[in-house]
């Protein structure tokens, strides 16, 4: 399997821009989270799917963040419109029996 | 709610000496627990896991870790380093049945040769 995927791997967009995340899932996998690192403050869930619904979205730091997951091999978190602060890393993972496979991540910078 | 602790940001160890890196939980009722492993640029990688069983498990990369419920801790020791194994590493904790792990502000692993 090829793991997790996502893309794009970098994405430098201009404030008040819509940026869109994509990720698809390792096959099989029934529970899908997106994470967003950032130095200051680590590593935090934003949302979190399984059997493509989802669960809990508690993290989601805003109403310009939104995801989807139309079917189980393609998720995607929507910014609408970035700001600056939200410039980091974030990783899509997928799970089948709790341990969880994350993706390379997108390396977001919102100038 | 879940917490974990890792109680220390950067470990150094000298190639060839035995590791530990840190880990305490708190979550109501039984602990899932486990280790992940981030290298420069790249995504975690899961080490091992600690669901039921023997309170010694044994993951990849000649990682183990024990379970220590009176402690309520999680340590991650390895009985010779590498230089490879120098990257940051992540505790995560979640309650018995919860799929969603909480995850600890990690620990820098730095093997000297």
């Amino acid at each position: 399997d090829a793991g997790v995927i996502q893309s794009p791997r970098h994405e430098v967009t201009e404030m008040g821009q819509e940026v869109t995340l994509r990720c698809k899932p390792i096959s099989g996998h029934n529970s899908l989270f997106w994470y967003r690192q950032t130095m200051m403050r680590g590593l935090e869930l934003l949302i979190y799917f399984n059997n493509n619904v989802p669960i809990d979205d508690s993290g989601m730091p805003e109403d310009r963040f939104s995801a989807k997951m139309p079917n189980a091999s393609f998720s995607t978190l929507k910014i609408q419109p970035s700001e600056p602060r939200d410039s980091a890393v974030y990783f899509c993972a997928s799970s089948l029996n709790y341990e969880q496979y994350f993706g390379p991540g997108t390396r977001l910078t919102v100038t | 709610a879940q917490s974990v602790a890792q109680p220390e940001d950067q470990v150094n160890v000298a190639e060839g000496n035995p590791l530990t890196v840190k880990c305490t939980y708190s979550v109501s009722g039984n602990p899932y627990l486990f280790w992940y492993v981030q290298y420069p640029n790249r995504g975690l990688q899961f080490l091992l896991k600690y669901i039921t069983g023997d309170n010694l498990v044994k993951g990849s990369y000649g990682f183990e870790a024990e379970f220590n419920k009176s402690q309520t801790s999680f340590h991650l020791k390895k009985p010779s380093a590498l230089v490879s194994d120098s990257a940051l590493y992540f505790c995560a904790a979640a309650s018995g049945g919860s799929y969603i792990p909480t995850f600890g502000r990690g620990t820098s692993l730095i093997v000297h040769p």
